[in-house]
């Protein structure tokens, strides 16, 4: 069966770096997806990986290993706004998304 | 804002009432979809029109019942309800619905439904 798996829940500390891990097994793959979710709000989209490496966007950076099957997204110098919930998808071979439950992350002071 | 609209925002709802969720999106996008998110879950996709044509029906119950008048308009319809249907759903469009990697989602912020 198809499955993405990533943590329930992380507590990190404002000002530091925290990196939130996604595995997936999916009937081939046509890429993977990261969005935010803040409580109430839309989920909106952060980062689409295809190839192996790191994507970079400003505090966020996103990384992806097609031979592991993992992939992860790395926030640096952390703010209260971060505090959300992180979904990974990631996108079969047709082209339907497979979603994690999300990651729920609390930033503390 | 994200561009696409969702009302209402919260419903509750008897099992023997009709009520109806909408969506409306202003980005010219071509496919729309129906999301049910619930607590610890992955999201569970519902319905997708593309050229508001349906292309998706992931084994969804007949009560709840979409229609897509135009690409910029999505509706869920809900009748006979049961309190497990309780749950937030997503709307979502992306540009079309082809097969494409690339293909990226924008998500209204949800209707909140309670279900008695």
């Amino acid at each position: 069966g198809q499955n993405i798996d990533q943590p329930t829940e992380m507590t990190a500390t404002e000002g530091a770096i925290v990196q939130i891990n996604c595995t997936y097994q999916t009937s081939g793959f046509n890429g993977l997806f990261w969005y935010q979710q803040h409580a109430g709000e839309a989920p909106t989209f952060l980062s689409y990986n295809v190839l192996d490496g790191l994507e970079e966007k400003g505090r966020f950076s996103s990384f992806l290993s097609r031979s592991k099957g993992y992939s992860y997204l790395l926030l640096k110098e952390l703010q209260m706004k971060d505090s959300a919930s992180y979904l990974c998808a990631a996108m079969d071979s047709n082209y339907q998304l497979i979603w994690g439950a999300g990651t729920k992350l609390i930033i503390k002071p | 804002e994200t561009g696409v609209t969702q009302t209402p925002r919260h419903l509750v709802m008897g099992m023997t009432n009709k009520k109806s969720l909408k969506c409306e999106q202003h980005l010219g996008h071509n496919a729309m979809y129906w999301y049910k998110q619930s607590a610890k879950k992955p999201l569970e996709l519902m319905f997708v029109y593309n050229f508001k044509e349906q292309t998706e029906n992931n084994s969804v119950p007949s009560r709840f019942s979409p229609e897509c008048p135009n690409s910029s308009h999505l509706f869920l319809h809900l009748h006979t309800l049961q309190p497990e249907d309780s749950a937030l759903y997503l709307c979502a469009s992306s540009q079309d619905g082809t097969a494409s990697g690339a293909n990226v989602l924008t998500f209204g912020a949800g209707s909140r439904l309670t279900v008695l």
